[in-house]
């Protein structure tokens, strides 16, 4: 079965430092890799994805991710940390040709002055 | 730029009424999705459609149906609300292997 486990409900992290969110697949075949933020009611924004090509793949607003095919995992990451950045994060996984989409849980960022 | 439009942000209803969420997106897109998001769930996948009258059911399909009569407009229908479809419900469409654009939400209460 298709899955995708975010192990954080919360992170926390101090503004101007490094934040990384975690991310761990399962699925069948190649993947499709997503990231996504939401802000307060709003629905969710696309970050960056992977499909092929470099294990880092960089995105919107400075965040980058590193694909990491033996540990099933995709953990999204930014050098320096925005209050801003402050929302809700999900990971998302599909398979290649198909259309259905899994979300993981959702992991809240804090980023406090 | 991509556009995809939920017709109510709030919305409260009576158990046992039939509920309409329409939406509608302007980028010609295949693929079109409803989920529920429940906190500490994630978003959990209703119905989704890949082309105009066609649709598969998603993980959690029961007490819900869904139309999609033109490629632009995908509706969700509760067919006789209860208070446990009390959720924010968000739409999305994408392209075939590309992400998903996101309305803003709907956030439902069954009274």
């Amino acid at each position: 079965a298709q899955s995708v486990a975010q192990p954080e409900d919360q992170v926390n992290v101090a503004e101007g430092n490094p934040l990384t969110v975690k991310c761990t697949y399962s699925v069948s075949g190649n993947p499709y890799l997503f990231w996504y933020v939401q802000y307060p009611n709003r629905g969710l924004q696309f970050l960056l994805k992977y499909i092929t090509g470099d294990n880092l793949v960089k995105g919107s607003y400075g965040f980058e991710a590193e694909f990491n095919k033996s540990q099933t995992s995709f953990h999204l990451k930014k050098p320096s940390a925005l209050v801003s950045d402050s929302a809700l994060y999900f990971c998302a996984v599909r398979q290649y040709n198909f259309n259905k989409f899994y979300f993981g849980s959702g992991t809240k960022l804090n980023v406090k002055p | 730029d991509v556009k995809v439009t939920q017709s109510s942000r709030y919305l409260v209803k009576r158990t046992g009424e039939k509920v309409f969420l329409e939406c509608v997106q302007d980028m010609d897109h295949e693929n079109m999705f409803w989920y529920r998001q429940d906190p500490g769930l994630g978003l959990r996948l209703i119905y989704f459609s890949y082309d105009v009258k066609m649709k598969e059911k998603g993980d959690i399909p029961e007490g819900y149906s869904v139309s999609r009569e033109k490629k632009e407009r995908f509706s969700l229908i509760l067919e006789s609300a209860s208070t446990n479809q009390t959720s924010m419900y968000l739409c999305a469409s994408s392209l075939e292997n590309q992400p998903q654009h996101f309305g803003d939400g709907t956030r439902l209460s069954i009274l």
